[in-house]
């Protein structure tokens, strides 16, 4: 069975340019995340997709951060303009489906990204 | 609101000796408990979850961990580390809530294995 796919797998930015990741999860989970991690910390939750709809976005920084699930399956994240302190690996996980918090979480590799 | 404390940012074992990670967490209904494992450059992956079965977990790679609620603790276990056991661990729990499934991350314990 294939994994969380995501790219690029590094990025390297100027501040207040744009950058976007993409993220492929497994086939027929329903429930797709999007974490950012920040060296030398967990993973924190930025936004959370049941289908094409957002179920979470509470922690998303909605002046530059976007994301969208069309169709339900692919991701995109998008940082517009990027700042300096968005350098952070960007995972992205997903789960069959929201079966009251014992559902396990599965990662892709992440896209690590650094903003000069 | 729920949280998890990862005591030690890092821990030195050596080979053969026992690893022992330790983790609390602060949640006001009973917890579901997870250890994830992230090796360089890679994403994480599941060692073991708590999902109010058996408090005694066991997981991938020779690791357990026990759910204790009178401490409101998930420390996690191996009785002989290798070299390849070096990596970060994370400890994390997660709660249904009325908008989703949230996973709420500790900060981590990086591991190195001495030969």
């Amino acid at each position: 069975e294939a994994g969380v796919a995501q790219s690029p797998r590094y990025k390297i930015i100027e501040k207040r340019q744009s950058v976007a990741f993409w993220c492929n999860p497994i086939s027929g989970h329903a429930t797709l995340y999007w974490y950012q991690q920040i060296l030398g910390q967990g993973p924190k939750l930025l936004i959370q997709f049941q289908n094409n709809g957002v179920v979470d976005d509470s922690q998303l920084p909605k002046d530059r951060f976007s994301a969208e699930r069309l169709k339900g399956v692919d991701s995109t994240l998008k940082i517009q303009p990027a700042k300096l302190e968005d350098s952070a690996v960007y995972l992205c996980a997903s789960s069959l489906s929201l079966a009251g918090g014992r559902e396990t979480q599965y990662f892709g590799p992440g896209t690590r990204l650094l903003v000069l | 609101a729920q949280s998890v404390t990862q005591l030690g940012s890092h821990v030195s074992v050596s080979e053969g000796a026992l690893v022992l990670l330790r983790c609390n967490y602060s949640s006001s209904v009973p917890p579901y408990l997870f250890w994830y494992v992230q090796y360089p450059n890679q994403g994480l992956q599941l060692l073991l979850k708590y999902t109010s079965a058996a408090t005694l977990v066991k997981g991938i790679n020779g690791f357990e961990a026990e759910f204790k609620k009178s401490e409101t603790s998930f420390h996690l276990t191996k009785p002989s580390a290798h070299m390849s056991d070096a990596a970060e661990y994370f400890c994390a729990v997660s709660r249904r809530l009325a908008a989703g499934n949230k996973l709420t991350f500790g900060g981590g314990t990086r591991v190195l294995v001495k030969p």
